[in-house]
């Protein structure tokens, strides 16, 4: 299974821009890059996804190195609601292609100071 | 509104009793998926099923049953056999069966007393 290695936490001040990194050496050519987020005590929240062009969306925008290699997700203006872990993950496509499945690492544990 | 429903939302059970947990959706989703998490861990994988009548096991799958009836629910048993049951449990699901934008129900923790 491809893996991503991120750092274990990070902190940014509030209305600042935050860039989350993640690398993902061992991607293969039909690899997805997600990212979804966790606050405590709740179920993980999807953020956003891309293959291999950069990602927009209302949450964050994906920067995708143009090797895929490595990923960086970015918060424009952090917010004392975005203290979250962040977890970057590659969707597995095992069974034939017809199943897929992803795996969760430790994420990064984003903090936000006011 | 629609969207994953996990009951209850604290759950506690003796040594050696099987329990039940529920998960139900209303987003019409073919793919569900069962997660354990672990203080301080990412999720593991426990089952997970693309439609109704058919269901894999995923990482972490002994000491865990499941059942598929209907599209909308997806019932995790926590059996005797499961050695450290003490976690929290999210159930998903997604509109496709490639996983991508999976939603998340709020999870149940189980506390084996």
């Amino acid at each position: 299974d491809a893996k991503t290695t991120q750092p274990n936490s990070m902190e940014s001040n509030e209305e600042e821009p935050v860039h989350l990194p993640c690398n993902h050496s061992t991607i293969s050519g039909t690899d997805y890059i997600h990212w979804y987020r966790q606050l405590p005590s709740q179920g993980p929240e999807y953020v956003i996804h891309g293959l291999t062009s950069n990602v927009n969306n209302r949450m964050a925008s994906l920067a995708i190195a143009e090797d895929r290699k490595s990923s960086t997700l970015i918060l424009h203006r952090a917010t004392l609601r975005d203290a979250a872990v962040y977890y970057c993950i590659l969707r597995d496509v095992f069974g034939g292609g017809s199943n897929y499945k992803l795996t969760f690492g430790k994420g990064t544990l984003l903090t936000v100071n006011p | 509104d629609g969207g994953i429903t996990q009951s209850p939302k604290y759950l506690f059970r003796k040594e050696g009793q099987n329990v039940t947990l529920s998960c139900e959706q209303n987003l019409n989703h073919d793919a569900m998926y069962w997660y354990r998490q672990d203080p301080g861990q990412g999720l593991r994988l426990i089952y997970y099923s693309q439609i109704v009548n058919d269901f894999q096991k995923g990482d972490i799958a002994e000491g865990y049953s499941v059942s598929r009836e209907k599209k909308e629910s997806f019932p995790l048993t926590v059996t005797s056999a499961q050695k450290n049951p003490t976690a929290f449990y999210l159930c998903a699901s997604s509109g496709d069966r490639g996983g991508v934008g999976q939603f998340f129900g709020p999870g149940t923790r189980l506390t084996v007393l």
